[in-house]
């Protein structure tokens, strides 16, 4: 199986940038699907395919990839943003098989 | 809109088995267009994907799991469930149902998902 490797910790001053990464050798075959989490919620997608947001989700977030990371930015971050935010793939060892991050908390300063 | 609905006991004792179902409902899970799957999180720490599930019955586990978990369809209720034997207090976690879209612009995606259900392993 493979590994999802994510930065426990990022934070970023209210209405900047943010990029939350995500690294693992199947990213270099299959796209990430991001999802955001706040206390006591269940996750929810934000990013998927290449660069795709589901309805409701501003377009303040986008996703990217390179080699065998992927990225999450957030472009004017705001207060409501400060959550958990994980990386969903396939794993490289079997089109079935899904692997998540390990997660990344945002703190929005 | 779909909905997911997970149940099943609050309360497990070790050594036994841990039972969930996922409802759906707003879809069918007869779709050949998606796969449903589970995910648990532990308290205070992150998701882990431990399997999914084919309406054809086609089942898929997490390596680190695949010796304790069993995952069945029901399509005459529009239900999947989750069975985890042999438990310990390892395995108290929020278990999460979701549907999983394979094509996914490109990509796959988990986008829909069940409110969560805490199971706690106990004497």
């Amino acid at each position: 199986s493979s590994e999802l490797t994510q930065d426990p910790a990022v934070s970023v001053a209210l209405g900047q940038t943010v990029r939350i990464t995500c690294q693992g050798d199947s990213l270099r075959s299959y796209y990430a699907s991001w999802y955001q989490q706040k206390p006591g919620q269940a996750p929810v997608l934000v990013i998927y395919g290449k660069n795709n947001r589901p309805s409701g989700i501003p377009d303040r977030f986008s996703g990217s990839s390179s080699g065998n990371t992927a990225s999450l930015t957030i472009t004017g971050a705001q207060a409501e943003d400060e959550a958990d935010y994980y990386c969903n793939s396939r794993d490289s060892s079997g089109n079935h098989l899904r692997v998540f991050g390990g997660g990344t908390k945002l703190t929005v300063l | 809109q779909l909905q997911l609905q997970e149940s099943g006991p609050g309360l497990v004792k070790p050594s036994e088995t841990l039972s969930l179902t996922c409802t759906v409902s707003g879809g069918s899970i007869s779709s050949s267009s998606y796969y449903w799957g589970w995910i648990r999180q532990p308290p205070g720490k992150g998701l882990e994907w431990i399997g999914s599930i084919y309406y054809s019955g086609s089942t898929y586990y997490n390596p680190s799991l695949k010796s304790r978990v069993t995952i069945s369809v029901d399509t005459s209720k529009n239900q999947f469930s989750l069975k985890l034997s042999s438990v310990t207090a390892a395995d108290t976690a929020v278990y999460y149902c979701a549907r999983l879209t394979p094509n996914c612009s490109g990509g796959s995606c988990y986008d829909y998902w069940g409110q969560g259900t805490l199971v706690t392993v106990s004497s």
